[in-house]
Order: C-alpha cells, then sequence, then structure tokens
C-alpha cells in the first residue's frame, strides 16, 4: 500500500536491550523524520535525514542511531534501552513537491521495562 | 527553553461555533509555520500552514492568522463540528520549510461539545 508505515506498532523490551524501530515510505520523498511524543513535550525531533546517506541529530539524539542506505527505509536504533525511552515514536516523510507539509506514520508505542 | 508554546492544555468548545486555538513563539528566525490535527493511536495530520511573508491563509473552515510582531498565530475553526475533537499541534521552521525538521508545541485537546 502507498503511504508511510512504522512497525512494529506496539513493542515492549527490556532494559538494556537493542530495539530497532521500522518506517518505510512509499513517495520517494527525500526527507524522513523521527519524532518522539511524550506527555509535557509534544514532539521532539530525534533524527532527520535529507536523503539517503545523509542523516543529523535532531533535538533528543542522545541513545539512538539511524540509518538510510535506501530513500523509501530510516531504520531507528535504541542501541541499550533505558527507560526513560518509554515513549510513542512517530516517522515522517516530506517533500518540495509537497510544500515540506509532513506525513507521519501511525507510530509504535515502545514500552522499556 | 520552549520555542513554540501552546498555552491551552484543553479547550472545549460547542459545535457550531468558533474554535480559536493560540500557539506563540519565541525565535525571530522561523518563517513559516503549520498545524497538525491529531486523533488518538494515529499519527498527526497536516491541516494548514502559513509562510512569514502571509498574515492569514485560509482553507475551507480553517483560517490561519500570523501577527509576527507579537510572535502569535492562531487557528480558527468556523463552524465547528464533532470530528474538530483532537489534539492540535503548532509547528514552526526557521528556513528550509522543514527540511531539517519542525519544532513543535505541545498541543491543545480541541473537545466539540454536541
Amino acid at each position: 500500500d502507498a503511504g508511510i508505515t512504522q512497525s512494529p506498532r506496539y513493542k515492549i523490551t527490556e532494559t538494556g536491550r537493542q530495539v530497532t524501530l521500522m518506517c518505510h515510505q512509499t513517495w520517494s520523498h527525500s526527507y524522513m523524520f523521527w519524532y518522539r511524543q511524550d506527555l509535557g513535550h509534544g514532539l521532539r525531533l530525534i533524527y532527520y535525514s535529507a536523503a539517503a546517506d545523509i542523516t543529523d541529530k535532531g533535538e533528543v539524539p542522545d541513545g539512538y542511531v539511524v540509518s538510510r542506505s535506501k530513500t523509501e527505509n530510516f531504520p531507528l536504533t535504541l542501541e541499550s534501552a533505558t527507560r526513560s525511552q518509554t515513549s510513542v515514536y512517530f516517522c515522517a516523510s516530506s517533500s518540495v513537491r509537497t510544500n515540506y507539509g509532513y506525513t507521519f506514520g501511525s507510530g509504535t508505542r515502545l514500552t522499556v521495562v | 527553553d520552549q520555542q513554540v508554546k501552546q498555552n491551552s492544555p484543553s479547550l472545549s468548545v460547542q459545535e457550531g461555533r468558533i474554535s480559536i486555538l493560540n500557539c506563540d513563539y519565541t525565535n525571530s528566525m522561523f518563517d513559516y509555520f503549520l498545524w497538525y490535527k491529531k486523533y488518538p493511536a494515529e499519527g498527526p495530520t497536516f491541516l494548514i500552514s502559513i509562510s512569514s511573508i502571509k498574515d492569514k491563509n485560509e482553507d475551507g473552515r480553517f483560517t490561519v492568522f500570523l501577527n509576527k510582531s507579537a510572535k502569535h498565530l492562531s487557528l480558527h475553526i468556523v463552524p465547528s463540528q464533532p470530528g474538530d475533537s483532537a489534539v492540535y499541534f503548532c509547528a514552526a521552521s526557521a528556513g528550509g520549510g522543514g527540511a531539517d525538521g519542525l519544532t513543535f508545541g505541545k498541543g491543545t485537546h480541541l473537545i466539540i461539545q454536541p
């Protein structure tokens, strides 16, 4: 299906484990983003990417790693999960064609126990 | 320090009336502003945007007003409908139209009362 999909929708992991959240878009949008949503903080930017193999840190990058080997995929990896990384994670994409209006995925709810 | 502020965590409005959601910003470099709407268990969806060279943008029932001198923008919804009940996020970009990320406010939960 066309669009932007995130997987898994829900994930429970233990402290110290590595976990990867997947994001896939079918529009060939150049730009992709990872945000986390926490109560009292709104949406905060973790990492973003302007194109394949180009990534940059956002506001809250510590503890996260990203890669973008293909335009359509932008996985987010928590190298050693901590309880403070319990959150809802949203992936988004955009392009000049959309006047930079972001399209968001449905989110991944991650719980670190 | 928060650069985009939505000071009302929630707002209750009667169906058919006007809903006004407010947003303030502190960064003078912001030149592009957007509103997103979010339902529970879904991602935010783009609603309307405005460039800093304009002071108003309208799209159907939704109008965004920008007051640069006051560093304030507002979203007007007229008339309000039950389906408008959602969390609304104000977002801003400092150049590049959001290509290097948008800065979001904390959101305002709009509740439309029947």
